[in-house]
């Protein structure tokens, strides 16, 4: 089965609170996590990276935790907006010495912000 | 503008009519590669190209071809297509040293009768 996974499908959060997704994985090999974000009717696209020995990282408005412990890893929006109703999608990234780039994505969380 | 252009966006064909979907970049990407979508299923590669005349299956390759003659252009074949290759496919493209900033495009949805 796919080792990136997904907690919960769906989130659904008030204009101005929080967001926390959630993603699991079993790959310990893994080198960086990702997440995405896929809007309606669009392809997906880049949020943040984490490399594996790090356990925080911080963007503009998002930060994305790694807790290798438990292989979990969490993406957290502030005070979202409607515009980041989308779905969102972990994704891990295996360095194997240049042989292929392939990120293995999750199912995805539909996020729906309401206003 | 920076982007990667798929073509077409929607497309309804035959069981064994061969198609082509096309896949073009302007980042001068020397990656690129395609998914297909799938409820449930989430993106699963179906092949990628590290560089011109360099290319390589993916999770899931069969019933599927391409080729990678330009740097620009990646398109997908499908020399005979049948019901279970009704998908959501997407391109993307990034550069090596930063593989993990994939850009996509918008997306092709076939569906195979």
């Amino acid at each position: 089965g796919e080792s990136v996974g997904l907690h919960l499908p769906t989130l659904s959060v008030q204009e101005g609170d929080n967001s926390i997704i959630n993603c699991a994985y079993s790959n310990s090999a893994s080198d960086y996590f990702i997440w995405y974000k896929q809007e309606s009717g669009k392809g997906p696209q880049f949020i943040i990276d984490i490399r594996s020995n790090m356990d925080k990282r911080q963007g503009q408005r998002v930060t994305v935790l790694l807790n290798k412990t438990v292989k979990h890893l969490s993406l957290q929006i502030a005070a979202t907006q409607p515009g980041d109703s989308a779905v969102y999608f972990c994704a891990e990234n295996i360095d194997s010495g240049g042989s292929n780039y392939k990120l293995t994505f999750g199912k995805g969380t539909l996020l729906t912000v309401n206003p | 503008e920076a982007q990667v252009t798929q073509n077409p966006r929607y497309l309804i064909t035959v069981t064994g009519k061969k198609l082509t979907v096309t896949c073009s970049q302007n980042m001068n990407h020397e990656y690129m590669s395609w998914y297909r979508q799938d409820p449930g299923l989430g993106l699963r590669q179906i092949y990628y190209s590290m560089n011109v005349e360099v290319t390589d299956k993916g999770d899931v390759p069969e019933g599927y071809k391409v080729s990678r003659k330009e740097k620009r252009n990646f398109p997908l074949i499908l020399e005979s297509p049948s019901p279970n290759q009704t998908s959501l496919y997407f391109c993307a493209s990034s550069l090596l040293g930063a593989k993990n900033i994939q850009y996509f495009g918008a997306g092709t949805r076939l569906s195979v009768l």
